[in-house]
């Protein structure tokens, strides 16, 4: 009964691959966000989406594409990897507003070599 | 612009001594501060929040949080620390100019708690 899932875990793979990450939550939050945390442990964000409609792309490389199918899934697309795209990813939800705190999913630890 | 600093980068304390980590903010309009705990190769944790209403906010695992407005400082505290404790800590806005969409993270300070 995980809160906030994402796969894979780890990812390894060549520079100017394409690759995918998945993520799920169950708990009934209409806003989900893409986080990238870098070596040395600063949290940025990336995106966020609201009931499926993307609200914030910080000033992300158009590499980049988010999909959300519906309010519990976002997806996060990243194509022709570069080495700095080395990181992190985290996902997570909240409910709207505010005051609402975050909960994040365990991470996808991409390597692009 | 809202931001949120973290002026240490660790804190060594000793088990069963009082911990503090430091965080200061900066926002137009009311703070929306949130304290995050990452443990390692994990995702963040919740720990506790500052919305409104009393100054002292207390949260998960024993710890609490001092809402000061004159010195715009929201520190992390916990009367007694444990081993268990040691783990990166970050502190966070809201951004309200965005309506809550984006949240602003302090750069983290490292615990270490010593046996």
């Amino acid at each position: 009964d995980t809160a906030v899932s994402q796969t894979p875990k780890y990812l390894v793979t060549q520079m100017g691959n394409d690759k995918s990450i998945k993520c799920e939550q169950n708990l009934g939050h209409d806003t989900m966000y893409w986080y990238k945390q870098d070596s040395k442990k600063f949290l940025k964000i990336m995106f966020s989406y609201n009931n499926k409609e993307l609200i914030i792309n910080e000033t992300v490389p158009n590499r980049f594409s988010p999909k959300s199918p519906d309010k519990a899934h976002l997806n996060l697309h990243i194509n022709s990897l570069e080495l700095g795209d080395s990181a992190v990813y985290f996902c997570a939800s909240s409910q709207d507003g505010l005051s609402y705190e975050q909960y994040f999913g365990p991470g996808t630890r991409l390597t692009v070599t | 612009a809202q931001s949120v600093a973290q002026p240490e980068d660790q804190v060594n304390v000793a088990e069963g001594n009082p911990l503090t980590v430091k965080c200061t903010y900066s926002v137009s309009g009311n703070p929306y501060l949130f304290w995050y705990v990452q443990y390692p190769n994990r995702g963040l944790q919740f720990l506790l929040k500052y919305i409104t209403g009393d100054n002292l906010v207390k949260g998960s695992y024993g710890f609490e949080a001092e809402f000061n407005k004159s010195q715009t400082s929201f520190h992390l505290k916990k009367p007694s620390a444990l081993v268990s404790d040691s783990a990166l800590y970050f502190c966070a806005v809201r951004d309200i100019n965005t309506g809550g969409f984006k949240t602003i993270f302090g750069a983290g300070t490292r615990l270490f708690v010593k046996a």
